[in-house]
């Protein structure tokens, strides 16, 4: 079956702190998606991978295609970094994104 | 900067009446796509579009649902009859080609009472 796991499920940080969060799936996948979710509940973009890294600002995204794992990193993290962050796959021969669980993300000042 | 815009930002409806989300793709993008997230639960894929047809769609998308992009630049979900359990966030997508990235709308929150 098809999954996508993220670990933790929940995360607290105080602010500055170095914050990773995990992804894992199950089989071979075309492209990885890394998303954000405000408590309004907007989805933004943050980075698509197919392999290697991806850095944006102080967020960086790692994949690892034959452990497939991915992990999100966000450097000097700040209270406007709390969100729920979201690993989400394209399988191949599916148009399809199947989403994982989230990580809830609390950083205080 | 480009976006998909949906609206309404939030409609309240009956059990069993008709419901219309709308969502305007981003303009020269060629997917097209439905999820849905019920509260506290994690997004799910309700449909794709491509090409003036589905491409793919879930099990959740039964005869109660139905999509069209009757001009050109709106996508549309409909839901015929709709049921408690339709209660959710229903988020519209779209992207360029199949090498980019989607972006997707704000949401529109359905509540079914």
């Amino acid at each position: 079956k098809n999954e996508v796991e993220q670990s933790p499920q929940n995360l607290t940080a105080q602010e500055g702190e170095f914050i990773t969060i995990n992804c894992s799936y199950s089989v071979g996948i075309s492209a990885l998606h890394w998303l954000q979710q405000h408590p309004g509940g907007g989805i933004v973009s943050l980075f698509m991978l197919s392999s290697g890294k991806k850095k944006h600002g102080r967020l960086i995204a790692t994949i690892n295609i034959q452990e497939k794992h991915s992990s999100l990193h966000i450097t000097a993290s700040h209270p406007r970094d709390s969100a729920v962050y979201i690993c989400a796959v394209r399988y191949y021969n599916t148009d399809k994104l199947i989403f994982g669980t989230g990580t809830r993300l609390q950083v205080f000042p | 900067e480009p976006e998909v815009t949906q609206t309404p930002s939030h409609q309240v409806t009956q059990m069993g009446q008709e419901v219309i989300l709308r969502c305007v793709p981003i303009s020269n993008h060629l997917y097209f796509y439905w999820y849905r997230q019920i509260l506290g639960q994690k997004v799910e894929f309700l449909v794709s579009f491509y090409n003036n047809e589905i491409s793919e769609k879930s099990e959740i998308f039964d005869d109660q649902f139905s999509v069209e992009r009757p001009d050109g630049s709106n996508f549309t979900l409909k839901i015929r009859s709709t049921k408690l359990e339709d209660s959710a966030m229903y988020f519209c997508a779209s992207r360029g080609d199949q090498s980019t990235e989607a972006f997707f709308g704000q949401g529109t929150r359905l509540t079914v009472v």
